[in-house]
């Protein structure tokens, strides 16, 4: 079974406007984080946001904000005000138990293309 | 402070050569990950080393592959003999702190074509 679901391989948004990604995990820890990632053409992998799952509050960073919905397993990223560098990759990540060495796993990868 | 660097960035090889990739961990980072996306499917997770140790290599494909980090710093992937499904992006990825919601530190990727 898959760990982390994006369901949305594609996706549009017109500049200025605010785009959902969704992600939606499996697991049967109760400590686990979650990650998002973003992947432009250039091919680098730079780290967006973390929510932890005792963490009470979603998670924010600038433009980036966390939709978590624990008792659904999903973990929605949002980016407000989309801007043109927005247009990339998107990754969720899931990192399970309480070892930070434990390693991440990824979903299949959302590509968003903001349009002017 | 420099980032994780991986060389090369591209490598395309035949069918039943060699070819080692290297990692570049960022300086001080003991825990080294190994990760590969195949033909735009999902990022794969094929090992990860705390210092020289290999900690967890699970999701090495078999035998063909062979990863080490002598002496706790860089890391070399080695593929041999090489075959067409092994075309992809190996990326590279280090953190620092043992704490759960350290995120990993991303190279650039190989992107590695074996025809």
């Amino acid at each position: 079974a898959q760990k982390i679901t994006q369901t949305q391989p594609g996706m549009f948004v017109q500049e200025k406007e605010a785009v959902t990604l969704d992600c939606t995990y499996d697991t049967s820890d109760q400590s686990y984080g979650l990650f998002w990632y973003k992947q432009p053409s250039s091919g680098e992998m730079i780290f967006l946001i973390y929510q932890g799952s005792y963490d009470e509050q979603n998670a924010t960073e600038g433009r980036y904000s966390l939709n978590f919905q624990k008792a659904r397993k999903s973990a929605n990223l949002v980016i407000s005000a989309s801007q043109l560098g927005d247009s990339a990759m998107y990754f969720c990540a899931m990192r399970e138990g309480w070892a930070a060495g434990n390693k991440l796993t990824f979903g299949g990868g959302t590509r968003v293309l903001v349009k002017p | 402070e420099a980032g994780v660097t991986q060389f090369p960035s591209h490598s395309v090889i035949e069918k039943g050569q060699t070819v080692t990739l290297r990692c570049d961990p960022i300086s001080g980072h003991d825990n080294l990950y190994w990760y590969r996306r195949v033909m735009g499917k999902e990022i794969k997770f094929l090992l990860h080393f705390v210092k020289e140790s290999k900690q967890d290599e699970s999701g090495m494909p078999n035998n063909r592959f062979l990863a080490e980090r002598t002496g706790g710093t860089y890391s070399t992937l080695k593929v041999q003999p090489a075959e067409l499904e092994d075309s992809g992006v190996y990326f590279c990825a280090s953190s620092q702190e043992a704490r759960r919601r350290s995120p990993l530190h991303f190279g650039n990727g190989t992107r590695l074509t074996v025809t």
